[in-house]
């Protein structure tokens, strides 16, 4: 069955970096793009990123970029998100999720990630 | 102005049907966006539920009950999820979700669905 795993997450401080691993089963890992979407605590859906089925585009939500790069590795079946110059803002459950059409499918637990000093 | 605008809340008694509704921003017109609906319930990721466009564009995810459905209002420019048979384990929060201009996924701001 189709699995995506979230991975790295943890108590980081202000102004640190951090990189998140997604690890996917189940399905063809390059027939499919891959977004990773945030929820704040207590808050609604963010989008993060976008990483195209061959890599070939990627698009970042405002809030992140320039700090955040998403990037994947096909012979691994991994997608990652790696953060720098975090904010207390970036505080978060992350997601990552698989893309389905110009939507999303299936879904990652999730990796809470939490930026404090 | 948001892109999607969803009501905050919403309730509905056991029985009865429910539509929650997402509302696209002036100039970005309903009829040609393909809309997804999610389902997400406390503690968990959300789940896809179905997306729409038009009767001949249209997908319901899998296991997912056909007593969820997608439409929309022209008039309001406006999504709609509508929720029939409402049952207990309907509680939850929905987000609507377009692809805007062709680089950013979109979510509305969550309906908290409340059966009492």
């Amino acid at each position: 069955q189709v699995q995506l795993v979230e991975s790295g997450g943890g108590v980081v401080q202000p102004g640190k970096s951090l990189r998140l691993s997604c690890t996917t089963s189940g399905f063809t890992f390059t027939d499919y793009g891959f977004n990773w979407v945030r929820q704040a605590p207590g808050k609604g859906l963010e989008w993060v990123a976008l990483i195209w089925f061959d890599g070939s585009d990627i698009y970042y939500g405002d809030p992140v970029k320039g700090r955040f790069t998403v990037s994947r590795d096909d012979s691994k079946s991994t997608v990652y998100l790696q953060m720098s110059s975090l904010r207390a803002d970036d505080t978060a459950t992350y997601y990552c999720a698989r893309r389905y059409g110009d939507g999303v499918d299936f879904w990652g637990q999730g990796t809470l990630v939490t930026v404090s000093s | 102005q948001a892109v999607l605008t969803q009501p905050a809340s919403l309730s509905a008694s056991p029985g009865a049907s429910a539509s929650l509704t997402c509302t696209l921003r002036s100039g970005i017109n309903v009829a040609t966006s393909r809309i997804y609906w999610y389902q997400q319930k406390p503690g968990s990721p959300p789940q896809y539920l179905l997306r729409y466009k038009s009767d001949l564009d249209k997908h319901q995810g899998t296991g997912v009950p056909r007593r969820f459905s997608g439409s929309k209002d022209a008039s309001a420019n406006a999504g709609i999820l509508l929720i029939s048979g409402l049952q207990s384990e309907d509680e939850g929060d929905y987000y609507c979700m377009i692809w805007h201009n062709s680089s950013a996924v979109v979510f509305g701001g969550g309906t908290k669905l409340t059966v009492l």
